[in-house]
């Protein structure tokens, strides 16, 4: 089945404590990227990849790392996460203009 | 830079009832339009799109017609179920080398009663 998967779908930590969301996909897309979701702004692109080792800031992307050293994973990491990084986080994968594959999103609380 | 408002929510409706949830944007160029549908505890899942002027998307009973003149794209379904129940975003590519980059809207709850 084609699709995206993101660890963990809840998590809770502290501020100033490194944690990483993972992402993979199995469709051979090209294209990935991480997104926030937040009430009344819809979703912001934190970053992208284009292809390995290709990465680039997107809208949002303070506070935020990636890596991309295969094609199907695409991490996202936050070194030192603060409460106003708390967001539903979610990753998508695309193969084309417009269409993009969602994973189920990562709830993040940090307190 | 690109933007994308949608009408403010939630929409509540009765089951058959007629949907219509405005969209607008703001962008250089001509970019290609979307929307995308979240259920609940899921992710999006695109709906339909278009990517030029006076095209029309459909899907699921759903469309929405790009009108270049009124920078529009409202999205539109003549009888809606519950299952139609969820959030709908609006959105828009500008293509070129960013082609899986999305700009979208604030988001529009919808929920449908029997």
């Amino acid at each position: 089945e084609a699709q995206v998967t993101q660890n963990p779908r809840y998590l809770i930590t502290v501020t100033g404590k490194k944690l990483t969301v993972t992402c993979s996909q199995n469709m051979n897309h090209e294209y990935m990227s991480w997104y926030r979701q937040d009430p009344g702004l819809g979703l912001r692109q934190i970053y992208y990849s284009m292809n390995v080792e290709v990465t680039d800031k997107g809208d949002v992307p303070e506070g935020y790392k990636v890596s991309r050293k295969e094609k199907r994973n695409f991490p996202l990491i936050l070194e030192s996460p603060s409460p106003n990084q708390t967001s539903l986080y979610f990753c998508a994968s695309s193969p084309t203009e417009g269409k993009l594959f969602f994973g189920s999103g990562t709830q993040l609380s940090v307190l | 830079g690109d933007s994308v408002t949608q009408m403010e929510g939630p929409v509540t409706l009765s089951e058959e009832a007629f949907l219509t949830i405005n969209c607008t944007y703001t962008a250089t160029g001509y970019p290609s339009l979307f929307w995308y549908v979240q259920y609940p505890g899921e992710g999006l899942q695109l709906l339909l799109k278009a990517t030029k002027a006076d095209d029309k998307g459909s899907n699921k009973g759903f469309e929405a017609t790009y009108r270049k003149e009124t920078t529009s794209f409202h999205l539109e379904k003549g009888s809606v179920q519950v299952s139609d129940s969820a959030v709908y975003f609006c959105a828009l590519s500008a293509g070129g080398t960013s082609y899986g980059k999305l700009t979208f809207g604030q988001g529009t709850i919808l929920t449908v009663h029997p």
